[in-house]
């Protein structure tokens, strides 16, 4: 069955220190991949998305980037935090749209101090 | 005014009763996933509809396209059902998922 791990859970990071997320999806080849941002009060919104290998589309201009290294790999990266990049960061998939099953990770809260 | 609106946004029961959590969408969609959040925890995927209604065990989960809205029932609450339960859709146009803000549950013993 398909899974998807997401990791750290929590996270403390310093203004200006790198941030690395990571995403991998198990059981399944050839994902739609997504990372989303929860600010707080608000709703996740969309950050990047890849449908294969080094294709990667961003939704909003920000400090951060995502590259996809391998089939089932996703990264969300940031060279220098900001404090607005504090919330919570969700990695998503699916295997063709939103209009067949889809599994969510367990979600990174960043707070940058 | 966001695309997606969830009401409550907060709830409290006390466990038996039965609950509804309400979803209202502004937008043409293909699909619309409800979606639960453990305190903690990562997101897990309850039901993903895009027309008439499903059930799980004690969940139900409805939806009606002509009037843009879904709602998610909980018979026989328990404190286990204590989340953060999130409504998304699908866009039709652009297969984007956009998500209301959750309503979270609290369900006492």
């Amino acid at each position: 069955s398909q899974t998807i791990h997401q990791w750290p859970a929590t996270l403390v990071q310093p203004v200006g220190s790198p941030l690395s997320l990571e995403c991998t999806v198990e059981g399944t080849s050839n994902p739609n991949l997504y990372w989303y941002r929860q600010a707080a009060g608000r709703g996740l919104q969309l950050l990047f998305y890849s449908v294969g290998i080094g294709q990667i589309s961003s939704e909003v201009p920000q400090n951060l980037s995502a590259s996809r290294p391998q089939d089932r790999q996703f990264i969300l990266s940031s060279k220098k935090l900001l404090l607005s990049d504090s919330g919570f960061y969700l990695c998503a998939c699916n295997w063709d749209s939103w209009n067949t099953e889809a599994f969510f990770g367990q979600g990174t809260r960043l707070t940058v101090v | 005014k966001n695309e997606v609106e969830q009401s409550p946004q907060n709830l409290t029961a006390q466990e038996g009763e039965f609950i509804t959590i309400n979803c209202s969408y502004s937008v043409g969609i293909s699909a619309l996933h409800w979606l639960q959040q453990h305190p903690g925890g990562g997101i897990v995927s309850l039901f993903m509809l895009s027309s008439g209604k499903k059930k799980h065990g004690r969940l139900i989960a409805t939806i009606n396209i002509q009037e843009k809205h879904s709602s998610l029932h909980i018979t026989a609450s328990h404190p286990r059902d204590s989340a953060v339960y999130i409504c998304a859709v699908a866009r039709g146009d652009t297969d984007k998922l956009i998500f209301g803000t959750g309503t979270r549950l609290q369900v006492f013993p």
